[in-house]
C-alpha cells in the first residue's frame, strides 16, 4: 500500500541552526502538507502546496518557514533558524483533492536545543 | 478558527458508546475525522461534506449538521482498539488542506 514517507524520524539541531525536514508523498496526489503538533497538543496546519506552489499558510508559517519540491519528487520543509519552540513532531501529507483524505506520513520528531 | 471538541477525554469499557462532537462558529464546507494513537500519526477516518451527511465505517459513524456548523462521531460497541486521540478538521471556504483541528478528544477503551 503506497504510504507517505518522512525522513529523518527524528532530529536534533542547535537553535540558530537550518533544517531541512524531507517528505515523499504517494506518487499520483497532487497536493501536499505540512503540520505540526508540539508534545501533547493538537495538530496545527503550517502549509498547504499544489501546482508548484503554495496554495494556503497558516500565522505560524512565517518568514523562517519555505517549501520546495526539488525534484517531483521529495517535497521539503525548512526551517531557516530554529527557535526552541518550534521543538514538535513535523507531518507531512498528500491527498488527491476534492475533499478527499489527506494521508499522514510517520512525522519528524525535531527537538531544538 | 479552531473547531471546538467535546468532551476534552472519556473513558469507556468495552462495548460501550461514546459521541464525540466538533463545533465550529464558522460555516463550514468539510469535516475530516482522524485518530491518532500516541507517537503515531493521524489517521483518516472519514469525511463529510456539506449537505448533511451522515457516514459509517464498521461501528464508528458521523453526522454533520451544517446549519449548526456541527458534526458528532458516534463509536458503538467500543473496542479496545479505539483507543486513541480523535481529531476534527474543518474546512471553512473549500480551500483544499486547511484543515484547522480541533485540540482533541482522547478516548480510553478498558478491557
Amino acid at each position: 500500500e503506497p504510504e507517505v514517507t518522512q525522513t529523518p524520524s527524528h532530529q536534533v539541531t542547535q537553535m540558530g541552526q537550518e533544517v531541512i525536514l524531507r517528505c515523499v508523498p504517494i506518487s499520483n496526489h497532487l497536493y501536499f502538507y505540512w503540520y505540526r503538533q508540539i508534545l501533547g497538543q493538537k495538530v496545527e496546519f503550517l502549509v498547504s502546496f499544489y501546482n508548484n506552489e503554495i496554495s494556503e499558510k497558516s500565522e505560524i508559517f512565517d518568514d523562517q518557514f519555505s517549501v520546495e519540491r526539488p525534484d517531483g519528487s521529495n517535497f521539503t520543509l525548512k526551517i531557516r533558524s530554529t527557535k526552541l519552540e518550534d521543538s514538535a513532531m513535523y507531518f507531512c501529507a498528500s491527498g488527491r483533492g476534492g475533499q478527499t483524505e489527506a494521508f499522514f506520513g510517520q512525522g519528524t520528531r525535531l527537538t531544538v536545543v | 478558527q479552531q473547531p471546538v471538541q467535546s468532551p476534552q477525554a472519556v473513558i469507556l469499557r468495552e462495548g460501550e458508546d461514546a459521541v464525540i462532537n466538533c463545533s465550529s462558529s464558522k460555516a463550514l464546507y468539510s469535516v475530516h475525522w482522524y485518530r491518532q494513537k500516541h507517537g503515531e500519526a493521524p489517521v483518516f477516518l472519514m469525511i463529510l461534506l456539506k449537505g448533511g451527511e451522515q457516514k459509517g465505517h464498521d461501528k464508528i459513524s458521523a453526522s454533520f449538521n451544517e446549519k449548526k456548523q456541527q458534526s458528532s462521531l458516534y463509536l458503538t460497541a467500543s473496542q479496545l482498539s479505539y483507543s486513541g486521540t480523535y481529531f476534527c478538521g474543518t474546512e471553512d471556504g473549500g480551500s483544499q488542506g486547511n484543515l484547522i483541528f480541533g485540540k482533541g478528544t482522547k478516548l480510553s477503551v478498558k478491557p
